[in-house]
């Protein structure tokens, strides 16, 4: 089964400054999407993007970006001058083929004023 | 908007007593699953199902099972809850390979 490793346990920055959240990921699929997901303190789980294995192009969504590197298994994310309401629990996740999708163990992100 | 519902926010039970958590979507997504959140462990896979009455087991689905008898309707079923099992459940759905809609999760307490 696919692997997802969020090293990073926790994260404490002061707003403004840019972070950088990593993943790595182990499958044995050619075929296989990467997310990632925010949970604020309120609990719900929040989509923020999808990629698929063939689409090695970053991508950058007003203060976010994503970095994804095949020849290092890892797709990174990196917000931008941080906000305080940027703090929250921030998931990797990968799905194979198959559909069944893996998370890792999250980076808990705090933002200080 | 996809909603996927779990029919409880709460729940408290008894250790050895038999737990049903069910959880419905309203978009006819192919793929549910049921994940358990424990802090510092992510969210764990306990059962994933691709199809009616088709599932798959996750990373750790020992003491659970799960039944999928319509589309639209994923049961995680504890067989006799134990300490242990004291977690939050969250439920999800998707299509295909795109993005998993999640429910508002369940918070089980097993005494």
């Amino acid at each position: 089964a696919q692997k997802v490793t969020q090293a990073q346990t926790e994260i404490s920055v002061v707003e403004k400054e840019d972070v950088t959240l990593d993943c790595v990921y182990e499958t044995r699929d050619t075929t296989y999407y990467l997310f990632w997901y925010k949970q604020p303190p309120s609990g719900e789980l929040v989509f923020l993007i999808r990629r698929n294995s063939f689409d090695e192009q970053n991508e950058i969504s007003g203060r976010y970006s994503w970095n994804f590197q095949k020849s290092t298994s890892s797709f990174n994310f990196t917000i931008t001058a941080s906000q305080v309401v940027d703090s929250a629990v921030y998931f990797c996740a990968l799905s194979e083929i198959s559909g069944d999708m893996r998370f890792g163990a999250g980076t808990r992100l705090t933002v200080k004023p | 908007d996809v909603k996927v519902t779990q029919s409880s926010r709460y729940l408290v039970k008894r250790t050895g007593e038999k737990v049903f958590l069910e959880c419905v979507q309203d978009m006819d997504h192919e793929n549910m699953f049921w994940y358990r959140q424990d802090p510092g462990l992510g969210l764990r896979l306990i059962y994933f199902s691709y199809d009616v009455k088709m599932k798959e087991k996750g990373d750790i689905p020992e003491g659970y099972s799960v039944s999928r008898e319509k589309k639209e309707r994923f049961s995680l079923i504890l067989e006799s809850a134990s300490t242990n099992q004291t977690s939050m459940y969250l439920c999800a759905s998707s299509l295909d390979n795109t993005e998993a809609f999640f429910g508002q999760g369940t918070r089980l307490t097993v005494v």
